[in-house]
């Protein structure tokens, strides 16, 4: 089956903190994985892609097939980041995108 | 607003009422997607055309439901006979051609629906 999995809800961290955001995808092909964000009253929207190799502010995300992981990273957390992360994965090209359940970051000053 | 625009925002019904919602994408887009939300859950996917086109549907979309984009533009969703089940957010996305590379889903602000 198709699945992304994020395992933690909640991840409180402190301002100036590391942040690592967690997602496992199960093996099915070779899909491509993203990560969306959500802040408090905004629409989701795309944080970025493992394709681009990019670096959006500050995070930056990291496609292991070995381990099946995509972990969201951020050396050094800004309040601002606080929001919800959906971690998703694209199996087949021109098809749906399959969500994680989502984990909560919560940056305290 | 040129986002993708969805109606109405909140929805309250009571079991057993049909209830439509409407999602106008961004102009232009020709995917246009149908997903679900619940508290502390990822979103679901429940459809999507191609224009006028619907390509796929999710196995969880029973028969009370059905999706249309008569026109290739708008979107409607109907959910007939509504259970207590399908409060849910349910949100519209669409993107200008297929996601991946250097396309990506632009999401509307979703439609909150509570069956009572």
């Amino acid at each position: 089956a198709q699945r992304v999995t994020q395992p933690e809800k909640l991840l409180s961290v402190f301002k100036g903190a590391p942040v690592e955001l967690k997602c496992n995808y199960s093996y099915s092909g070779s899909p491509e994985l993203f990560w969306y964000v959500q802040y408090s009253r905004q629409r989701l929207q795309l944080l970025l892609r493992h394709i681009s190799r990019e670096s959006i502010k500050g995070f930056t995300a990291d496609l292991n097939k070995g381990e099946t992981s995509f972990h969201l990273k951020k050396p050094f957390a800004q309040e601002e980041d606080s929001a919800m992360y959906y971690c998703a994965a694209l199996y087949n090209q021109g098809g749906k995108l399959i969500f994680g359940q989502g984990t909560e970051l919560s940056v305290k000053p | 607003d040129t986002g993708v625009s969805q109606d109405p925002r909140h929805k309250i019904t009571k079991r057993g009422q049909n209830v439509t919602f409407r999602c106008d994408p961004i102009s232009e887009h020709n995917r246009l997607y149908w997903y679900r939300q619940t508290l502390g859950q990822g979103p679901e996917f429940l459809t999507y055309f191609q224009n006028e086109a619907q390509l796929e549907k999710s196995r969880l979309l029973s028969d009370r439901f059905s999706a249309e984009r008569p026109k290739g533009s708008f979107s409607t969703l109907e959910i007939q006979r509504t259970e207590q089940g399908d409060s849910a957010m349910y949100l519209c996305a669409s993107s200008p051609g297929l996601i991946g590379h250097n396309e990506k889903l632009f999401f509307g602000s979703g439609t909150q629906l509570s069956v009572l």
